[in-house]
């Protein structure tokens, strides 16, 4: 049981690159999310999916875009990198019911745009 | 405009002492809240939760207490160990921002002084 993986770990782009992020769940979870983290900013939410065949923004969803592929995979694209996306990316799924949203987060991927 | 607040960017306590981590939040309409801990180059982990309805909630050394009228949580650590040195997170759902998604905190680094 592998629960939340992420492809890369790391990453370099040169400033207008594009790159897609990957991110799969083995826990059947309906919800999968993606988040950055800065320093001082804590987690913020970029995109997210309810359920299969459902996205909506999140608190920074400006130069990101999203697929959800599948029950299990979530995926996050840069289409034109730029420096302010340099960040470490986390995603998470979750089943949540009606008051209880344990997400359960991957190891991240550190992204530098050069 | 910042919902969930860790006004402590960090904090240093002594192996065996108490650690008290703060948090704040805004929005009343949140009824769900959780801490998360977080080490280097990983992603965040489930540390213990409390729904609205209760004031404390306990998990072996980890105690979450919730004063509803001043919109305050507190995590609780007793004895803090050494592997408690992490980053925490506390995190927030409900009302209108819907249960499935999270609001962070900016986090608060603990260090355990052995």
């Amino acid at each position: 049981n592998a629960g939340v993986t992420q492809t890369p770990k790391f990453q370099v782009l040169k400033t207008g690159q594009s790159m897609t992020l990957q991110c799969a769940q083995d826990m059947n979870h309906n919800s999968m999310y993606w988040y950055r983290q800065d320093p001082g900013m804590g987690l913020r939410l970029i995109y997210y999916s309810a359920s299969e065949g459902t996205t909506d923004k999140g608190e920074v969803p400006n130069g990101y875009n999203v697929s959800r592929l599948n029950k299990r995979e979530f995926s996050l694209r840069l289409e034109s990198a730029a420096p302010s996306q340099t960040s470490v990316y986390f995603c998470a799924s979750s089943e949540w019911a009606s008051s209880y949203n344990e997400q359960f987060f991957g190891p991240g991927t550190r992204l530098t745009v050069l | 405009d910042q919902q969930v607040k860790q006004n402590s960017p960090s904090l240093s306590v002594q192996e065996g002492r108490i650690s008290i981590l703060n948090c704040d939040y805004t929005n009343s309409m949140f009824d769900y809240f959780l801490w998360y801990k977080k080490y280097p180059a990983e992603g965040p982990t489930f540390l213990i939760s409390i729904s609205s309805i209760k004031d404390k909630n306990e998990d072996g050394r980890f105690t979450v207490f919730l004063n509803k009228s001043a919109k305050h949580l507190s995590l609780h650590i007793v004895p803090s160990q050494p592997g408690d040195s992490a980053v925490y997170f506390c995190a927030a759902s409900g009302g209108n921002f819907g249960n499935e998604k999270l609001t962070f905190g900016t986090g608060t680094r603990l260090t355990i002084i052995p």
